[in-house]
């Protein structure tokens, strides 16, 4: 089964340095990567899709994709405590084009 | 405003009793699918639908059944077959190109 991979965390970070969060990915074909952030009990929300190789920012958020390497990175500048919540990397696998395949996500503390 | 709309929140279900989980959207999206959230886990796909009157079995689709009858409407019953159905359930639409994904705010199963 192809498998989308996090660190559950906790990570756990200082208000106003940099989190980074990263995600690997089995399926080389994979073309579509999301970032979500979900707090609990709550339903995700999108934070940022990418699908070229290279960076993409908007905002704090910074996301990498290096398809050579199967990595999806989220970088969150300037932490807040309002950033603290579970962060889900997704990919839509190659040869489906319909399912958005989750990690188990990363847990991230910004602490005052 | 268009949206997903999942009802009810939070629903409680005794033994061998089968329950349905209702999921309507007005964004006139073909494709639909139901996703279902273990405590610390990432998202795992229950059964999704391209189109009206077909759908498919995701990964973890034991237990579980659905109907595509309207285009709005993707029920899912969890049967007394499903012997730990305690979990977030979470229904998603996605737009054609699978660009943009949409979450309704989830039910909430517990087992009596």
């Amino acid at each position: 089964q192809k498998e989308v991979e996090q660190n559950s965390g906790p990570l756990s970070v200082p208000e106003g340095a940099i989190a980074s969060l990263n995600c690997t990915y089995s399926d080389r074909g994979s073309q579509s990567f999301f970032w979500y952030r979900q707090y609990s009990g709550k339903s995700p929300e999108l934070i940022m899709s990418i699908y070229s190789n290279g960076d993409k920012e908007d905002g704090r958020f910074t996301a990498q994709l290096n398809k050579a390497s199967q990595y999806v990175s989220l970088l969150i500048r300037d932490s807040q405590p309002s950033d603290s919540a579970t962060y889900l990397c997704a990919v839509i696998e190659s040869g489906t084009a319909s399912k958005l395949t989750f990690g188990t996500g990363t847990r991230l503390q910004v602490t005052l | 405003d268009g949206g997903i709309t999942q009802s009810p929140k939070y629903l409680f279900r005794k033994e061998g009793q089968n329950v349905t989980l209702s999921c309507e959207q007005n964004l006139n999206h073909d494709a639909m699918y139901w996703y279902r959230q273990d405590p610390g886990q990432g998202l795992r796909l229950i059964y999704y639908s391209q189109i009206v009157n077909d759908f498919q079995k995701g990964d973890i689709a034991e237990g579980y059944s659905v109907s595509r009858e309207k285009k709005e409407s993707f029920p899912l019953t969890v049967t007394s077959a499903q012997k730990n159905p305690t979990a977030f359930y979470l229904c998603a639409s996605s737009t054609s190109d699978r660009a943009n994904w949409y979450f309704g705010a989830g039910t909430r199963l517990s087992v009596l």
